[in-house]
């Protein structure tokens, strides 16, 4: 595709429940990342996938946390358990060598 | 861990008004990157700077990097509504591929 694409756009969940949330990156783009945005915060980094090589994992907040990257495409990010303080933007960016991160639009996630 | 500090958070101008942003490192960094993320939207690239010294301009908006590769700085002339978002400076330390973000500076500029 042209762009990162992320599903779903929103999600809002109970607490307690689980939920997975879905990056395509650009076509070609070794690096995955990533990220939360909380309101009016800036973005916290999450997970960093690069090719074949184990993903640093360093900025997941907790065990509940995971994400998994198949084929060295698509990755999804899970929740399990979400709590309140998990509602944000999630944000997933995809990169090629040294050039910039290419965000997608985000998945905006509502834990009630 | 690093930290990538910027300031101010919020910065009200009126149209036509100059804009300055500053970004500071608690390390050094490789490079330093810039990104505009406007109202309700997704951050995307604006500049990226890799040199001690550096110094880059885009039509109104000046990048600086610092000497010491630890501070950054990005100007606007002559502000524009156009302008109206969230920048956000990002840097990455040598042999680390991961941008750490500071909390960005939300630019709103009054017609």
């Amino acid at each position: 595709g042209a762009g990162v694409s992320q599903s779903p756009s929103n999600k809002v969940t109970e607490k307690g429940k689980d939920v997975e949330l879905r990056c395509d990156p650009i076509s070609g783009h070794t690096a995955l990342y990533w990220y939360r945005q909380s309101l009016g915060q800036g973005l916290e980094f999450l997970i960093y996938f690069q090719g074949n090589s184990a993903p640093d994992k360093s900025g997941l907040p907790s065990d509940r946390f995971s994400a998994e990257r198949t084929g060295g495409s698509v990755s999804t990010l899970t929740i399990q358990r979400t709590q309140q303080e998990d509602s944000a933007v999630y944000l997933c960016a995809s990169s090629s060598g040294d050039s910039p991160l290419h965000f997608g639009n985000g998945t905006r996630l509502t834990v009630t | 861990g690093q930290q990538v500090m910027q300031i101010p958070q919020y910065q009200h101008v009126q149209e036509g008004e100059d804009f300055t942003t500053y970004c500071n490192s608690s390390t050094t960094l490789s490079n330093i990157q810039w990104y505009k993320q406007r109202p309700g939207g997704h951050p995307v690239f604006l500049i990226q700077l890799v040199k001690s010294g550096e110094v880059k301009k885009q039509k109104r908006l000046t990048f600086q990097f610092g000497e010491a590769k630890k501070n950054s700085s990005l100007h606007i002339t002559a502000t524009q509504t156009t302008d109206v978002g969230t920048y956000f400076c990002a840097g990455e330390r040598g042999g680390s591929y991961i941008p750490t973000f500071g909390r960005g500076t939300s630019l709103i500029v009054h017609p």
